[in-house]
């Protein structure tokens, strides 16, 4: 089975630009999670999605939106770019019997804003 | 995710024991993890542990739980040049993990 796939790897911005981050979930799973992960930070969780509803999500501003198709593949969208949003984006799946305590991360996209 | 904290590096020779500990805060019940992650890459899920648990066996990994401390440690067993990377634990909240900072874990020959 195929794992979280996350497109793109790599993706260079400038500041004030929108960008796009897509996730494919591991086939089955429909619950799906980000997080942001930089050097000064740590890993912070943005926002978790499942069946196309927002059920949780993190502190951070409204810049930071998703969503969440019937397929269950997931988009997140930044607007406004700042430099601050330099980061590694993790996508994380979990399945649908075992969303309790599993979740399967994919491998990131680095995003580096100028 | 500052309530789960963890000491950031550990070198150890190969061949030998590594231990890895945190804390956490979190008091009711709820799922604890341990997650590896090498250079560019993203996270691995290595093992978990519900918190009724005191220890959980799988190969070379020994996760050992004191609830009462709020003390999770992860044991490799026969420490391998592969095994380093950074290894972060995470406790679960709502649909959400909360991560520690890492503990970068370096194997010297």
């Amino acid at each position: 089975k195929a794992g979280v796939t996350q497109t793109p790897r790599y993706l260079i911005k400038t500041r004030g630009q929108q960008v796009t981050l897509s996730c494919s979930p591991i086939s089955g799973h429909r619950s799906v999670s980000w997080y942001q992960q930089t050097p000064g930070q740590g890993l912070q969780f943005l926002f978790e999605y499942f069946s196309e509803t927002q059920r949780n999500k993190g502190n951070f501003p409204g810049r930071f939106s998703g969503r969440q198709f019937s397929n269950s593949r997931s988009e997140m969208n930044v607007s406004t770019l700042e430099l601050g949003d330099s980061a590694l984006y993790l996508c994380a799946s979990s399945p649908i019997d075992r969303e309790r305590y599993e979740q399967y991360f994919g491998p990131g996209t680095r995003l580096t804003v100028t | 995710g500052e309530d789960v904290e963890q000491s950031l590096f550990l070198s150890v020779r190969e061949g030998d024991s590594s231990v890895i500990n945190c804390t956490y805060t979190d008091s009711s019940s709820t799922y604890l993890y341990w997650y590896k992650q090498e250079p560019g890459a993203g996270l691995q899920l290595l093992t978990y542990i519900f918190s009724n648990m005191d220890m959980k066996q799988d190969q070379r990994l020994t996760v050992l739980l004191n609830k009462k401390d709020k003390h999770l440690s992860l044991r490799i067993a026969d420490t391998q040049t592969g095994d380093s990377a950074i290894y972060f634990c995470a406790e679960r909240r709502d649909y959400k993990l909360s991560f520690g900072a890492g503990t970068t874990v370096t194997v010297r020959a």
